[in-house]
């Protein structure tokens, strides 16, 4: 138990389904990311919520939209997704810069 | 872009022998990271280094951080089938925000 929850664990999504990922963390924690982790590639960072407030968006398509209501939740929001968005996504929380605790992902497969 | 690249990205070995993984860049990092996730989880931390030549012991496992804080190996003594998994190591930068994964070793150990 790492103290970041994500539900649901596994989502298929047709390519004009509208879903939402969830994720909550117990640890009072002021940092929330998400990440996109991809067979063969490096963890990739997709959004960062410091405090509440977006701080990063690396370039990721307006089809991910992220809403962080409170420093405990967070969620992704997806829309018109596209096959190769198909990824493990991953929550993470931290301490300021500090490590990151990772909640157990959400596999998703867009077909 | 500070890059991390992970070698080997695979290693299947038989349980009681020891294996060595790495993890270099040409950049300098001010604290590395060390997570290992295991099948349909998220990356759970192991270790920081933050000082140049720093070793740190963790049961059986043994991390160094580089004397320049440019690459950091991991030295697992007589492996386990617990051990399986992969293994990222993490850079963090003072002057950035967020932490450089590398691809990851994907260790299997047989019994």
């Amino acid at each position: 138990e790492t103290g970041v929850t994500q539900t649901p664990r596994h989502l298929v999504m047709g390519m004009t389904n509208k879903k939402s990922l969830k994720c909550e963390q117990h640890l009072g924690h002021n940092a929330m990311y998400w990440y996109k982790q991809s067979a063969k590639k490096p963890l990739e960072l997709m959004f960062v919520y410091n405090f509440k407030e977006q701080t990063e968006n690396n370039s990721v398509p307006s089809r991910f939209s992220p809403e962080c209501p409170n420093s405990s939740h967070l969620f992704l929001h997806l829309h018109t997704l596209q096959p190769e968005d198909s990824a493990l996504y991953l929550c993470a929380s931290s301490l300021g810069q500090g490590a990151r605790s990772f909640g157990s992902g959400t596999r998703l497969t867009v077909v | 872009t500070q890059l991390l690249e992970q070698s080997p990205q695979f290693l299947s070995i038989q349980e009681g022998e020891n294996l060595t993984v790495y993890c270099n860049s040409s950049s300098v990092f001010s604290s590395l990271q060390w997570y290992r996730q295991e099948p349909g989880e998220g990356p759970v931390l192991l270790v920081t280094v933050v000082t140049g030549g720093e070793v740190k012991k963790l049961k059986r496992l043994t991390f160094q951080f580089g004397d320049a804080r440019k690459d950091s190996s991991l030295h697992i003594t007589a492996a386990q089938p617990g051990d399986t998994g992969l293994y990222l190591c993490a850079g963090g930068s003072g002057s950035a925000r967020q932490l450089t994964f590398g691809s990851g070793t994907q260790l299997t150990v047989l019994p």
